[in-house]
């Protein structure tokens, strides 16, 4: 069956660096597009970006264009979103979500940012 | 604050139909496919509508999706108290060029 595992909880300083990973199977994982979604505390949900697993072209989010890199490797069917300059508003559940139309999703991430 | 607005709330009884709406623009409603998610604390959002009305299999025929303009809904019929949760609609924005959420709205049976 189809399975997006992330990689687990994670707790940073302002202005460092998170890697969030999400390893997919039991699926065609260069056929779609794989998203990154965020959702903070008692907030909504927020699209990070977008990354094309079969060329590598990512989209991103004009709020986080510059803080954000979207990666894959296609020879193990995983993605991988690096946020960069840590801040609190930044504290959220990180989601990925793959194959046709935000099918298939992660079990989240959480990402704790706190001196 | 999101360019798709959703009202915050919506309520019913055990057995009613309550629908939910997003109200967007030309630049993403009006022009793009609509989906609508699940979501519970903690947990994955779950698709339940994309394309505008179509469902995923396993999506039960009690969640349906429409579209008219620049505004969508969701309506929930013969409501279920496994059915309170929060309802997300997501749109491509040709202007931002990104994925947009709307706001959220929290259901809750009475």
């Amino acid at each position: 069956q189809v399975q997006l595992v992330q990689s687990g909880a994670e707790v940073k300083k302002p202005g460092a660096s998170v890697n969030v990973s999400c390893q997919t199977s039991g699926y065609s994982f260069t056929r779609h597009y794989l998203h990154w979604v965020r959702q903070a505390p008692g907030q909504g949900l927020e699209w990070l970006g977008r990354i094309n697993p079969n060329t590598g072209a990512t989209e991103y989010s004009q709020k986080f264009r510059g803080r954000v890199t979207m990666a894959t490797d296609t020879s193990i069917n995983t993605a991988y979103m690096e946020l960069h300059s840590l801040t609190s508003d930044d504290t959220a559940m990180y989601f990925c979500a793959g194959g046709l139309d935000f099918a298939y999703w992660g079990q989240g991430t959480p990402v704790t940012v706190s001196s | 604050q999101s360019v798709i607005t959703q009202t915050p709330s919506a309520s019913g009884t055990p057995g009613q139909r309550v629908t939910i709406t997003c109200s967007g623009s030309s630049a993403n409603i009006g022009g793009f496919y609509v989906y609508w998610f699940q979501v519970f604390p903690r947990t994955a959002p779950r698709l339940l509508i994309f394309g505008n009305h179509q469902r995923p299999s396993g999506v039960s025929d009690r969640f349906s999706g429409s579209k008219s303009g620049t505004s969508a809904s969701l309506a929930i019929s013969g409501l279920r108290s496994e059915d309170e949760a929060d309802y997300y609609c997501a749109v491509w924005d040709d202007r931002l060029s990104a994925y947009v959420f709307g706001t959220g709205t929290k259901v809750i049976v009475l």
